[in-house]
């Protein structure tokens, strides 16, 4: 079946300019995340998304970052007012949800350079 | 805050050798742990992963053990393959949500 997809797979901008990146979780996966990977950094959780329930947005890094995730399916994570310390692999991961832990799905990022 | 330590950042062997990658964490309520496989270019892939209640796994090459008291659990890769070159991260969960905590990884090099 299909992964998890995210769009752009690349991305560069300008300083001082607004992003929006996109996931595609695997279908019925109610559980969303996006974590930042900066080079040879591990990763870093940014929100996180679980049914219709307020989302834990504890990871966001500044009020530059938010997230939204409509229908319980797709979600934008978007970058406003661009740094360069913005620079990084942006990693998306779904997981069905369940009474415990289980694997989390990734997709294959979205990696940012800001000039 | 809490917070998940893992060692070595490298780690170079020799094709058939053993390695292993050490974590600890700070979270007495942690109580999943997974171990991600990246490989260069790629997405992190899961590839085995112990809950609090055993100490230990196996899976074919690979192990995981986990030290409740001690707070630290640790990758056992047997037999080493150049295809296990890539970058490992552990994690563990914080707090009895459904958040992971990652390590900052651990390149490991197969050499043939």
């Amino acid at each position: 079946g299909a992964g998890v997809s995210q769009s752009p797979s690349n991305k560069v901008t300008e300083k001082g300019k607004d992003v929006e990146l996109r996931c595609d979780p695997i279908s019925g996966h109610t559980a969303l995340y996006w974590y930042r990977q900066s080079l040879g950094q591990g990763l870093e959780f940014l929100i996180y998304f679980q049914g219709n329930s307020a989302p834990d947005k504890s990871g966001l890094p500044s009020d530059r970052f938010s997230a939204e995730r409509t229908g319980g399916s797709v979600s934008t994570l978007t970058i406003q007012r661009t740094q360069q310390e913005d620079s990084a692999v942006y990693l998306c991961a779904s997981r069905t949800p369940s009474g415990g832990y289980n694997e989390q799905f990734f997709g294959p990022g979205t990696r940012l350079t800001v000039l | 805050g809490e917070n998940v330590e893992q060692h070595p950042s490298t780690l170079s062997v020799q094709e058939g050798d053993s390695a292993v990658i050490k974590c600890t964490y700070s979270d007495s309520a942690s109580n999943y742990f997974p171990w991600y496989k990246q490989e260069l270019g790629k997405r992190p892939q899961l590839i085995i992963d112990i809950r609090s209640n055993v100490g230990e796994k196996k899976d074919q090459r690979i192990a995981v053990t986990l030290n409740k008291t001690a707070k630290h659990f640790s990758l056992h890769i047997t037999e080493t393959q150049p295809e296990d070159s890539a970058v490992y991260f552990c994690a563990a969960s914080i707090d009895n949500t459904d958040k992971l905590i990652f390590g900052t990884g651990t390149r490991l090099q197969v050499f043939p």
